[in-house]
């Protein structure tokens, strides 16, 4: 089954500055990688999603990017703020199976 | 627009218990599945439904039964419940097309004594 991995598992940035997440998969196969966002006691939500016939998608201050040779992909929020403070999860999904990330807890500083 | 509902929110167990955790989604979705989610290992698939009548394992699904009598409701049961099944499960949705988001509930926190 799929393997996806990522990085760092926390991540404190100064508000205003950039926030890198990098995550890989094993599965060539996998076609679909979706970014979630979970805040505390509450359930994973979507917030930017990439397909395997694009290499980089963007929403405002959220982007991601795709090497599928690689077999790697990245979260990039530009100009963070203190409500990015969150655990964001990468995933892969291949054949309607989600797998995720372990998280990256990210602290934006005030 | 409720989405996924999970209850209960909350619960405590004893070791050997069985219980039902409750699943329900209203946007006509035709898949819906259980993850759990642990420090430091992100969330694993349990079981998953891609429609009435049809189930399949995920990645961990020992120790846990499902069914899916109707295209709302996706319950998960423990069998006889163990420690090590103490963990936050969620449940998820989304249209049978491929390459579509998954729409999460807000988690049933669990823990087994």
């Amino acid at each position: 089954g799929e393997n996806v991995e990522q990085h760092p598992s926390t991540l404190s940035v100064q508000e205003g500055d950039s926030a890198v997440i990098k995550c890989t998969y094993s599965d060539s196969a996998s076609n679909y990688f979706p970014w979630y966002k979970q805040e505390l006691g509450k359930g994973p939500q979507l917030i930017i999603d990439i397909r395997s016939n694009v290499g980089e998608k963007k929403d405002q201050r959220i982007a991601v990017t795709l090497n599928k040779t690689a077999k790697h992909f990245s979260l990039h929020i530009t100009e963070t703020q203190p409500e990015d403070s969150a655990v964001y999860f990468c995933a892969g999904e291949g054949d309607y199976k989600l797998s995720f990330g372990a998280g990256t807890t990210v602290t934006v500083r005030a | 627009n409720a989405g996924v509902t999970q209850t209960p929110k909350f619960q405590v167990l004893k070791t050997g218990q069985s219980m039902t955790l409750q699943c329900a989604q209203d946007m006509n979705h035709e898949y819906m599945s259980w993850y759990r989610q642990d420090p430091g290992m992100g969330l694993r698939l349990i079981h998953y439904s891609v429609g009435a009548g049809i189930t399949d394992q995920g990645e961990v699904p020992n120790g846990y039964n499902v069914s899916r009598s109707t295209t709302e409701d996706f319950p998960l049961r423990l069998l006889s419940a163990a420690p090590s099944q103490t963990s936050v499960y969620f449940c998820a949705s989304s249209p049978i097309v491929q390459n579509q988001p998954q729409h999460f509930g807000d988690g049933t926190r669990l823990s087994i004594l």
